[in-house]
């Protein structure tokens, strides 16, 4: 099975710091893709990669930036936090065959 | 752009009952691709059913299936035997050739005993 890993559950973080969340698959796919996740807005895409060093913006880049210095992370970076990035975030991959995405287990993020 | 609109928030199904979410969507592409996915309390998502949109048939997965009419952009989920364990919200979602995944709101659908 797919395995997508981020790496914290839940997330504390100050007003202005600077956040990295970390996402890691073990699938050798190309695509990678960071959403937030708000209620009643579902989900939106925040950037998406196709493959290594390469990345898309996706609905709402901004305040984001993202790093895929090899293939199987995608980092996204958060340069200066803000109360209105507290929100779940979500880490998926897919391969090029099948279209087939893979959830991470989420991050809940809190900017205090 | 790509869109996806889901228009109900929530559905309510008596369990063992039938229940259909609606999904709707948008797209200049001729190959793309169309999800179910759903995401019970624990907050994982969990692909339900996928559809092919080159594919006329409509794809089944168990109690899943889904009434996919291309022409009108309606891409509809239905659960037969409804289980406690459906109890989640459904997202629809749409991929195309660029790869970029576009989801709906999202539903919230609760199972009653």
């Amino acid at each position: 099975d797919v395995k997508v890993t981020q790496s914290s559950r839940y997330l504390v973080k100050r007003t202005g710091e600077k956040v990295f969340l970390e996402c890691v698959q073990d699938m050798d796919h190309e695509n990678m893709f960071w959403y937030r996740q708000d209620p009643g807005l579902g989900l939106r895409l925040i950037y998406f990669s196709y493959d290594v060093k390469m990345k898309e913006k996706g609905d709402i880049p901004e305040g984001y930036s993202v790093s895929r210095e090899k293939k199987e992370r995608f980092s996204l970076i958060l340069e200066s936090a803000s109360t209105n990035q507290t929100s779940m975030y979500l880490c998926a991959s897919m391969g090029d065959r099948g279209r087939k995405l893979f959830f991470g287990s989420g991050t809940q993020l809190s900017v205090l | 752009a790509q869109t996806v609109t889901q228009s109900q928030p929530e559905m309510s199904v008596q369990e063992a009952e039938t229940v259909t979410l609606s999904c709707t969507y948008d797209t200049s592409e001729n190959n793309y691709y169309l999800f179910w996915y759903k995401q019970p309390p624990s907050r994982q998502m969990i692909l339900v059913i996928r559809q092919e949109a080159y594919k006329q048939q409509n794809a089944t997965e168990n109690r899943f299936s889904v009434n996919f009419q291309k022409a009108a952009k309606s891409f509809s989920l239905k659960i037969s035997d409804s289980q406690l364990g459906d109890t989640a919200m459904y997202f629809c979602a749409l991929i195309g050739a660029n790869s970029k995944l576009t989801f709906g709101k999202g539903i919230t659908l609760s199972v009653r005993p």
